[in-house]
């Protein structure tokens, strides 16, 4: 049974460009949360996908958005690069958190470098 | 908003010896879960140990357990018997129903 897979692992852009990272939950999730965490810092949440709808987000600009395909996989776009960006981004499926707190695993994370 | 505080950047232990991370938060909430969790220097964020603020009982894994003060807003994890292995960035984690709240982290360095 795969866990949650990323890809690209690594990746480097410029400043102003635009990035798409990807992400396949693991098998029998329905839910993919996005996370980014800065060099030394703990993981931010940045928006939640259920039903392929955004569902929640966290203090993130519009230059961050995402989607859910009808498989539960999902993306995040990021337009108009900051240096500021530069950061592990993780993905994290588990079920629906419909009553109550479902178990986020975590897959290993795409690195991304904005130059 | 709720919010994580881990004051220890850094942590050393020797290996078999036991070690104790700390953990405050805050919230207004009732009712939440607490979690702690494991990063190597492999990326892969691993669970390690969870607490429901209902209950209160301590939660214990293995070698792995805490201590959870709910009126201090207190949550640290005391690991027993440290292997090389555990040597990681420890995270302590708050969720409210969905989404997690992260500290900045503990570097917990293991010696031989």
């Amino acid at each position: 049974d795969a866990g949650v897979t990323q890809s690209p692992t690594h990746l480097i852009k410029t400043r102003g460009q635009q990035v798409t990272l990807r992400c396949s939950p693991k098998s029998g999730h329905d839910t993919v949360s996005w996370y980014q965490q800065a060099l030394g810092q703990g993981p931010q949440f940045i928006f939640q996908y259920y039903e392929e709808e955004e569902r929640q987000r966290g203090n993130f600009p519009d230059r961050f958005s995402g989607h859910q395909f009808p498989n539960y996989s999902s993306e995040l776009n990021v337009n108009a690069l900051l240096l500021g960006d530069s950061a592990l981004y993780l993905c994290a499926s588990s079920l629906a958190p419909l009553t109550s707190y479902n178990e986020q695993f975590f897959g290993p994370g795409t690195r991304l470098t904005v130059l | 908003a709720q919010t994580v505080t881990q004051s220890q950047p850094e942590m050393s232990v020797q290996e078999a010896e036991t070690v104790t991370l700390s953990c405050t938060y805050d919230t207004s909430e009732s009712d939440y879960y607490l979690f702690w969790y494991k990063q190597p220097p492999s990326r892969q964020m691993i669970l390690v140990i969870r607490q429901e603020a209902y209950k209160q009982q301590n939660a214990t894994e293995n070698r792995f357990s805490v201590n959870f003060q709910k009126a201090a807003k207190s949550f640290s994890l005391k690991i027993s018997d440290s292997q090389l292995g555990d040597a990681a960035m420890y995270f302590c984690a708050y969720s409210g129903y969905s989404t997690l709240t992260f500290g900045k982290g503990t570097m917990l360095l293991v010696s031989p």
